[in-house]
């Protein structure tokens, strides 16, 4: 089946550094990947959605020079948390259809988990 | 933007009891996927009904699509501690290309 590859499972930064999360799909093309940040026993909230090759769409209220999204190859996207603060401490997860939203279901990442000190 | 409204959010119930959780919203999806979280791991794709009015079995569990296509429900036959876990509905609504989640409801299923 398909395999959506998350990386690091977790991650522990000082405030004000960078951190790169990646999200490759291994065994398909995703021109479309989704990231999602999940609070403590709350839903799954999206955040944006990565286009490979073109500007990724942030959901409103999701700062973009912030949680900068990179999708420059079929089977990879990037998320890098800029300056990073106590407060962007959660669960961000990654997704990927096989094909259209409308007619393949998501394959998610296993999460990362990121702690912000 | 369209707004799944999932209950119960928490449940608590015995072995060998029945549940149902309710998925409703006021768009219409073009589809509705049911998922089940394990902490610390994303999402696992249970179903995915398309069609309203569909009724989907996967062993103890019935899913149901509603006929105008905004409600989904989750039934649990004789529920067993291995079913614990938060269940998550998600639906693409029409004209939007994304996955929106429920709010999910948190089952604890105790011997």
């Amino acid at each position: 089946g398909a395999v959506v590859s998350q990386h690091p499972s977790w991650v522990i930064c000082k405030s004000g550094t960078s951190v790169k999360i990646e999200c490759r799909s291994l065994d398909f093309q995703a021109t479309t990947m989704f990231w999602y940040r999940q609070f403590p026993k709350q839903s799954l909230m999206l955040m944006a959605t990565s286009n490979e090759g073109s500007k990724a769409t942030y959901e409103q209220g999701v700062e973009k020079d912030k949680f900068l999204i990179n999708h420059a190859s079929l089977t990879l996207s990037t998320l890098t948390v800029t300056s990073a603060h106590p407060e962007d401490s959660s669960f961000y997860i990654c997704s990927a259809p096989t094909g259209t939203v409308y007619n393949s279901p998501l394959h998610f990442g296993n999460g990362t988990r990121l702690t912000v000190t | 933007t369209q707004l799944l409204e999932q209950s119960p959010q928490f449940l608590s119930i015995q072995e060998g009891e029945n549940l149902t959780v309710y998925c409703n919203s006021s768009s219409v999806f073009s589809s509705l996927q049911w998922y089940r979280q394990e902490p610390g791991e994303g999402p696992v794709l249970l179903v995915t009904v398309v069609t309203g009015g569909e009724v989907k079995k996967l062993k103890r569990l019935t899913f149901q699509f509603g006929d105008a296509r905004k409600d989904s429900s989750l039934h649990i036959t004789a529920a067993q501690p291995g079913d614990t876990g938060l269940y998550l509905c998600a639906g693409v609504a029409g004209g939007y290309n994304k996955l929106i989640f429920g709010a999910g409801t948190r089952l604890a299923v105790h011997p």
